[in-house]
């Protein structure tokens, strides 16, 4: 079955520096990939997606993300954070369902995101 | 403006009540799902429909029911049968279930039972 995996629980960032968030799937054809953003009490926003292609895919908000197949990973970057990305971060993963050709999404666990001033 | 809106954002019943989270989308998409979701917990989902008039169980169904008689409500309710239903609910859409994966969310309901 597919996974999803987010090491990190929480993290926390100064604003301005740089932020990787970490995730790593387990898919064994070609993954559709996706990063949610979640604000707290808020519904889940998509950042961006990976289909196929340029690796390095560009989101909104200023992020990217890079599919990296050798290392079954998408990890999240920002290169300067803002204090209004502080946030629950969640990676997804698109799964098919071989019986019915249901798909759906496999989502990681998440990880907070907060942002010192 | 085309989006998924669910109500109420906050709900709170007593042990032993039946409760019905409303979800409604204006995106014509075909595919609708119901996630819960728990502190320190991806999402998890609890049933989803593909069309009108049908829909099927996801991972943790038990104590929960739907239905889908039209295809812009999605309506989930929570029995006294579910042993721990306070949570965050999301509502989500899609195109379709055999679409490109991606889905659209609302903004959730907090229940919460005591």
């Amino acid at each position: 079955a597919q996974s999803v995996t987010q090491p990190d629980i929480h993290i926390t960032v100064s604003e301005g520096a740089s932020l990787e968030l970490r995730c790593n799937y387990s898919y064994g054809a070609t993954p559709y990939l996706f990063w949610y953003v979640q604000s707290p009490g808020q519904g889940l926003q998509l950042l961006l997606k990976y289909f196929s292609g340029d690796t390095l895919v560009q989101g909104i908000k200023g992020f990217e993300a890079e599919f990296k197949r050798s290392q079954s990973s998408f990890n999240l970057r920002k290169p300067s954070v803002h204090w209004s990305d502080a946030a629950e971060y969640f990676c997804a993963v698109g799964t098919t369902y071989m019986d019915t050709g249901r798909r759906a999404l496999t989502f990681g666990s998440g990880t907070r995101l907060q942002v010192q001033p | 403006d085309g989006g998924i809106t669910q109500s109420p954002k906050y709900l709170f019943r007593k042990e032993g009540q039946n409760v019905t989270l409303s979800c409604e989308q204006n995106l014509n998409h075909d595919a609708m799902y119901w996630y819960r979701q728990d502190p320190g917990q991806g999402l998890r989902l609890i049933y989803y429909s593909q069309i009108v008039n049908d829909f099927q169980k996801g991972d943790i169904a038990e104590g929960y029911s739907v239905s889908r008689e039209k295809k812009e409500s999605f309506p989930l309710t929570v029995t006294s049968a579910q042993k721990n239903p306070t949570a965050f609910y999301l509502c989500a859409s899609s195109p379709s279930i055999a679409g490109n994966y991606e889905q659209y969310f609302g903004p959730g309901t907090r229940l919460t039972v005591t």
